[in-house]
Parts: C-alpha cells; structure tokens; sequence
C-alpha cells in the first residue's frame, strides 16, 4: 500500500545544533504537509509544499519538497527548547493524506 | 475563532463497555475525520466524511467501530464493545476541502485519551 516513511524516529540535539528529518515516498505526492505535534497535545499544521523542488522557509525552519515530489525535508537551524516535539511530514495523493511515523525531537539545554 | 473541539479528553471504561467520542468541526468545514494514535502504529485515519456523509471507512479496524455525522456540527465515533487494545488517543480533525488538496491543511482537536481497561 501507499506509504510515506519518516526517518530518524528519535533525534536528540543539543540545544544550539541544528536537526533535520527526512520524508520518502515510494510513488509521487501531489503535495506535502508538515505537522508538528508537542507533547501530550494534537497535530498543528506548519506548512504545505505543492511545487518541485520547492523550498520555504519560516523563521528557522526551512523546509524542501524533491525534484521528483517523492521526498521532502525539514531543517531547523540552531534548534531551542521550544521545538521539542514530534514531526510528521503528511503526503498527499488521490486525495489522501498519508502520514509518516514522525521525527520526535528531544533538545537538551 | 474556536477551533475542533473533542469531549471528552479522557475517558476510561471497562472491557466490554461502549464507548462514545464526540466532535464538533469548525464552522464551515466541509471535510470531518477522525484518526487513531499508537505509539506502535502511528497516526491511522479510520474514517472521514463529506457534507456529512462518510466517503472511506476503510480505516475502521472491525464491526465494532462505527461513526456517524447527523449534521454539519457534530460527529461521534462509537466503540461497542470496547477491547483493551483500542487504547489509544483518538483525533477529530475538519478541513475545508478534501486531504491532500493545496491549502487545505487539517485543523486538529485536542484528542481524546481513551483507557479500556
């Protein structure tokens, strides 16, 4: 069936370094969404990537949709206290959104 | 500009129990769903609706799950009778427009943490 795979599953980062976490998938996405998700709370929407090879970026964060549209990343530059949290990249196709496992980021202070 | 509001946020019950979730879309939202979360399986999405009327419940795990939206306002997801493995916190989330359409992001509830012991 149609997956979208999310590495690393755990990252843990000293605060002041940077973190980025990966999204795969196996066929081609008409679009991607960014999720991020706090501890013991929901899912927020961060951003949605629709373009190949598109870049966007929001204050630290900057995140890419591949050439192909098969993958897709996000960065955070100098990572703080405030970003801890579970990331989950969401890619659509045939009008599903198919969610990835989730990067959950740990930062120390 | 209230968001997706689930009742109730917590709920333990008994093996064997039923067991209802309830949601309220926001205003205007066309599209309603609502997911599972497990450690183990991650984000599963069981079923969503349009105007409504459900479009795909292949999500739903078994006969024992069922969900309904009377109107635009108000969604429930039942569970009878109630197994200690459908632990989990479930999400109600509503968009404008269908999943995976351009600007049309999903706007979660705050969940509800359900405990069948």
């Amino acid at each position: 069936g149609q997956q979208v795979m999310q590495i690393p599953q755990y990252q843990h980062v000293q605060e002041g370094e940077d973190f980025t976490t990966y999204c795969n998938s196996s066929t081609t996405l008409s679009n991607i969404q960014w999720y991020k998700q706090r501890p013991g709370g929901h899912p927020v929407f961060l951003i949605q990537l629709v373009k190949s090879g598109e870049v966007k970026k929001q204050k630290r964060l900057t995140f890419q949709f591949g050439e192909a549209k098969k993958n897709s990343s996000l960065h955070i530059t100098a990572t703080q206290t405030t970003d801890v949290g579970t990331y989950f990249c969401a890619g659509g196709r045939g009008g599903k959104l198919i969610f990835g496992q989730g990067t959950e980021l740990s930062v120390k202070p | 500009d209230a968001g997706v509001i689930q009742s109730p946020r917590h709920e333990v019950t008994e093996m064997g129990q039923e067991v209802t979730l309830r949601c309220k879309p926001i205003s205007g939202h066309d599209y309603l769903f609502w997911y599972r979360q497990t450690m183990m399986r991650g984000l599963e999405l069981l079923i969503y609706f349009n105007n409504n009327v459900p479009i795909d419940d292949s999500g739903m795990p078994e006969d024992r799950f069922s969900a309904k939206m009377p109107n635009a306002s108000f969604s429930t997801l039942k569970i009878q009778p109630s197994e200690p493995r459908d632990s989990a916190v479930y999400f109600c989330a509503s968009s404008l427009m269908g999943q995976g359409y351009y600007n049309s992001p999903l706007h979660f509830g705050n969940g509800t943490r359900l405990t069948v012991t």
